[in-house]
């Protein structure tokens, strides 16, 4: 069993609507949580981190934490074409280590 | 500036010849690493360290080292042990506290 796992997708959606992006962990010691988005054939740059229960906005982005379940979500809101990525996320238990998940890839359609 | 270089973008290899890949740091940060991204996966760490001098491997280390003489390089060595060295290498640095890690542009790696 992977430590980090995600769908690997590819997630469509129209413009506009709100992409879910969904990520699960193993590990009960992880303490943090991070999302990044990485253009094809660029390298991957930090979106957002979460580290406590429930939701946590930046922008149009929103992460969920839930640690009693081990989930942990990335909502993109009035999704845009520049949103077409993979969606990397992460996970650390303070041991200066992260566990990555293989990633999403979303595309946005016109 | 401040920010993660990594040198070169590109970079051939040989059979048997060893590679040695170029990350540089100038925001000050205490711990740097290595991961390799092959397609459709995600990243596996070869290397890290969290102080000048001092570094641990990672989950996939074999055929590769590295050393930390400077708090802004961490080079990365493909030995020719490396049978599959093919991928895109990514060079990372973060602020241990903080455990965020921000990551250069990458050097993509190819065998001739």
């Amino acid at each position: 069993q992977k430590e980090v796992e995600q769908n690997s997708g590819p997630l469509s959606v129209p413009e506009g609507a709100i992409a879910s992006l969904n990520c699960t962990y193993s590990d009960r010691g992880s303490q943090s949580f991070f999302w990044y988005r990485q253009y094809s054939g660029k390298s991957p740059e930090l979106i957002m981190f979460i580290y406590s229960n429930g939701d946590k906005e930046d922008g149009r982005f929103t992460a969920q934490l839930n640690k009693a379940s081990q989930y942990v979500s990335l909502l993109i809101r009035d999704s845009q074409p520049s949103d077409s990525a993979t969606y990397l996320c992460a996970a650390g238990r303070g041991d200066y280590k992260l566990s990555f998940g293989a990633g999403t890839t979303v595309t946005v359609r016109a | 500036d401040g920010g993660i270089t990594q040198s070169p973008k590109y970079l051939f290899r040989k059979e048997g010849q060893n590679v040695t890949l170029s990350c540089e740091q100038n925001l000050n940060h205490d711990a740097m690493y290595w991961y390799r991204q092959d397609p459709g996966q995600g990243l596996r760490l070869i290397y890290y360290s969290q102080i000048v001098n001092d570094f641990q491997k990672g989950d996939i280390a074999e055929g590769y080292s590295v050393s930390r003489e400077k708090k802004e390089s961490f080079p990365l060595t493909v030995t020719s042990a490396q049978k599959n060295p093919t991928a895109f290498y990514l060079c990372a640095s973060s602020i241990p506290a903080q455990e965020t890690q921000y990551f250069g542009p990458g050097t993509r790696l190819l065998v001739l």
